[in-house]
């Protein structure tokens, strides 16, 4: 079993719509959440982090983390077609453990 | 100005080949990493320095050797290349080893062996 599991997807929303993304892991060493968004052909860059259990917003971006339940989630409000991307979730103790990635398609 | 860069972007080589790619990063970092992407886009963590000192060192074969020579690039020379080395490699870095540290990435090497 993999320290954290993700759902690849895909998923395809229409412009406007909520995505909802989340990942579960097993590791309770885990203290830092992140979320890192892949364009195509490019590098992952950090698109959220949360260090507690509870929400943090960012524009159109909330990141949850239950530390309880061992889950954390990302949700994009009033997406757009620029946000067509995959989503990384990671976790870090002493290294940094991704999740497979949810490549996302926004239909215009 | 490129924060982590790396060469080449593209490798395409035959099994048994030795290849090696470069890192460099201008953003001051202490810490520098190198990442395997597979196919399905895992991406997974080989090896990590600080301070050109190896502090992380995944199961990795030991056909694939990391060298620093100083703490802004960071180099992976890989041994006898197999099909199965075919990945997109990622170089990062960020500012310490702590877990609280944002990791900047390159823009990838996509390695073919065929």
């Amino acid at each position: 079993q993999k320290e954290v599991e993700q759902d690849p997807g895909p998923l395809s929303v229409p412009e406007g719509a909520i995505v909802s993304l989340n990942c579960t892991y097993s590791n309770s060493a885990f203290q830092y959440f992140m979320w890192y968004r892949q364009y195509s052909r490019k590098g992952p860059e950090l698109l959220m982090y949360t260090y507690s259990s509870g929400n943090k917003e960012d524009g159109r971006f909330t990141a949850q983390v239950d530390k309880s339940s061992k889950y954390i989630s990302l949700f994009i409000r009033d997406s757009q077609p620029s946000d067509s991307a995959t989503y990384l979730c990671a976790m870090n103790d002493y290294k940094l453990s991704f999740g497979a990635g949810t490549t996302v398609t926004v239909r215009a | 100005d490129t924060a982590v860069s790396q060469t080449p972007k593209y490798l395409v080589t035959q099994m048994g080949n030795d290849k090696s790619i470069k890192c460099e990063q201008n953003l001051g970092h202490d810490t520098m990493y190198w990442y395997k992407q597979d196919s399905k886009k895992f991406l997974k963590i080989m090896f990590s320095y600080n301070n050109k000192e190896l502090i992380i060192n995944e199961t990795v074969p030991n056909r694939f050797s990391p060298k620093s020579p100083d703490k802004a690039h960071l180099n992976l020379h890989i041994n006898s290349l197999e099909l199965g080395d075919s990945a997109v490699y990622f170089c990062a870095s960020s500012r310490t080893s702590g877990g609280n540290n944002e990791q900047f990435f390159g823009p990838g090497t996509r390695l073919t062996v065929l």
